[in-house]
């Protein structure tokens, strides 16, 4: 998993509440990047941020938000409005090249396991 | 757009056999190609890419992967397959003409090694 750590591990959440899960990484890798993993579906992009203090929403970041004020963490809020928030929350970051090469390999935590009742 | 399929849900195979995983892809311009790995409740660890280059890649634990244009997909083989490699696999694409880092994932193959 790198040197990228993920806490908790297991969260639990009742409907209606808000929660941030924390991600940070010790790589010095300048993009960061929200994963939603799902049984049978694969990894959907939530948000990511190629620098600090700049985000981009990826396919799925209705009812999620993000803040990037620090190279070393991206945390990622689950909010109320999130329909299904119940899901396997993958952290990962990356090199980014200085001319534009995007040809580098993410790295990935180890996971957040979110069950909302 | 970018997109990438894995056909199958679950591979099987004897221990001792040749593993294959299949995905196939579609981008625009230059197909960046990577697979990872997942074991239960873990993140995903990187295998090998496809950049430019020779069309096969070696990888990490022995495994290598075959990029083929025509054909549009990059198979993931690894000649005598271990207990231990059963696990989640996933294909990736970007499209290499296209700003940023984004990856688009494949929906898994599991693949399960019997002894």
């Amino acid at each position: 998993d790198g040197g990228i750590t993920q806490s908790p591990k297991y969260l639990f959440r009742k409907e209606g509440q808000n929660v941030t899960l924390s991600c940070e990484q010790n790589l010095n890798h300048d993009a960061m990047y929200w994963y939603r993993q799902d049984p049978g579906q694969g990894l959907r992009l939530i948000y990511y941020s190629q620098i600090v203090n700049d985000f981009q929403k990826g396919d799925i970041a209705e009812g999620y938000s993000v803040s990037r004020e620090k190279k070393e963490s991206f945390p990622l809020t689950v909010t109320s409005a999130q329909k299904n928030p119940t899901a396997f929350y993958l952290c990962a970051s990356s090199r980014t090249g200085t001319s534009g090469r995007a040809d580098y390999e993410q790295y990935f935590g180890p996971g957040t396991r979110l069950t909302v009742t | 757009a970018q997109s990438v399929a894995q056909p199958e849900d679950q591979v099987n195979v004897a221990e001792g056999n040749p593993l294959t995983v299949k995905c196939t892809y579609s981008v625009s311009g230059n197909p960046y190609l990577f697979w990872y790995v997942q074991y239960p409740n873990r993140g995903l660890q990187f295998l090998l890419k496809y950049i430019t280059g020779d069309n096969l890649v070696k990888g990490s634990y022995g495994f290598e992967a075959e990029f083929n244009k025509s054909q549009t997909s990059f198979h993931l083989k690894k000649p005598s397959a271990l207990v231990s490699d059963s696990a989640l696999y996933f294909c990736a694409v970007r499209d290499g003409q296209a700003a940023g880092n984004k990856l688009t994932f494949g929906g898994g193959t599991r693949v399960l090694v019997k002894p």
